[in-house]
C-alpha cells in the first residue's frame, strides 16, 4: 500500500525557515517524481514544486521561487521542502504527492495527509 | 500560466441522479504529439488529501467507480457523476499538467 507522511509542520514567525519531510513507502520511490502541493485556508489547491526521480528536474512555482528548495533521498524513501523567507500567505496544509511521471510534473496518483504550516507572530 | 476556470462554483444533486461539472482552460491542452489531453480531476473529501479520480481527461484511475466519468477535449472539459451516491459529496478539481506549473481549477463543491 502506498503511504506518504509529512512531518515538520507548525507555527513560525514571518521571515522565519521550516523544513517539510515526507517518508513514502509501499512503492520504489526512485521510479517516481514527487511533489508538493499547498491548500491555503479557504482558497484552492497550489502545485507549488516537483523533482524528477534523479534529481536531474526541478521545478518551482513562482510564489516560492528562491525561498523553497525540494529536494529527495532516494536511499532514505523520503522527499524534503526547506521553507525559507516564510511569509503570512505561505499559511496552508502542504501536502507531499506522488507523480505519475518520472521526468516532468503530471497528475499525482497519491497524496499524504498534509502537515499545516501557520505564519504568524 | 495556464488558467482553469470551473464551473459551478457548488451544486446541489439529488442522490441517483446527474452530477455534471464543468473545467475550462486558458489555452488547449491537447498535445499534438501524442494526441493526449493533460488534464486530471481530483475528488477531496473533507478532513481528507484530495484523491485521483481521472486523468488523460478520461482514464479512469484504478478502483474509482464507472459512475465517474470525464470527457472534452482542447480547453473543454466535463466530470460527470452519473448516480450521485451519499459517498460523493466533496469538492472536485480539474487540473492541467500540460504545462509547468500545473494548475488547479478553484473547485466545484457537491451536495445532496
Amino acid at each position: 500500500e502506498v503511504q506518504l507522511m509529512e512531518s515538520g509542520g507548525g507555527l513560525v514567525q514571518p521571515g522565519g525557515s521550516l523544513r517539510l519531510s515526507c517518508a513514502a513507502s509501499g512503492f520504489t520511490f526512485s521510479n517516481f517524481g514527487m511533489g508538493w502541493v499547498r491548500q491555503a485556508p479557504g482558497k484552492g489547491l497550489e502545485w507549488i514544486s516537483f523533482v524528477s526521480r534523479s534529481m536531474r528536474t526541478i521545478k518551482y512555482a513562482d510564489s516560492v521561487k528562491g525561498r523553497f528548495t525540494i529536494s529527495r533521498d532516494n536511499a532514505r524513501n523520503s522527499l524534503y521542502l526547506q521553507m525559507n523567507s516564510l511569509r503570512g500567505d505561505d499559511t496552508a496544509v502542504y501536502y507531499c504527492a506522488r507523480d505519475a511521471e518520472w521526468e516532468l510534473p503530471h497528475y499525482l496518483d497519491y497524496w499524504g495527509q498534509g502537515t499545516l504550516v501557520t505564519v504568524s507572530s | 500560466d495556464i488558467v482553469m476556470t470551473q464551473s459551478p462554483d457548488s451544486l446541489a444533486v439529488s442522490l441517483g441522479e446527474r452530477a455534471t461539472i464543468d473545467c475550462k482552460s486558458s489555452q488547449s491542452v491537447l498535445h499534438s504529439s501524442n494526441n493526449k489531453n493533460y488534464l486530471a480531476w481530483y475528488q477531496r473529501k473533507p478532513g481528507q488529501p484530495p484523491k485521483l479520480l481521472i486523468y488523460w481527461a478520461s482514464t479512469r484511475e484504478s478502483g474509482v467507480p464507472d459512475r465517474f466519468s470525464g470527457s472534452g477535449s482542447g480547453t473543454d472539459f466535463t466530470l460527470t457523476i452519473s448516480s450521485l451516491q451519499a459517498d460523493d459529496v466533496a469538492v472536485y478539481y480539474c487540473q492541467q499538467y500540460y504545462s509547468v506549473p500545473p494548475t488547479f481549477g478553484g473547485g466545484t463543491k457537491v451536495e445532496i
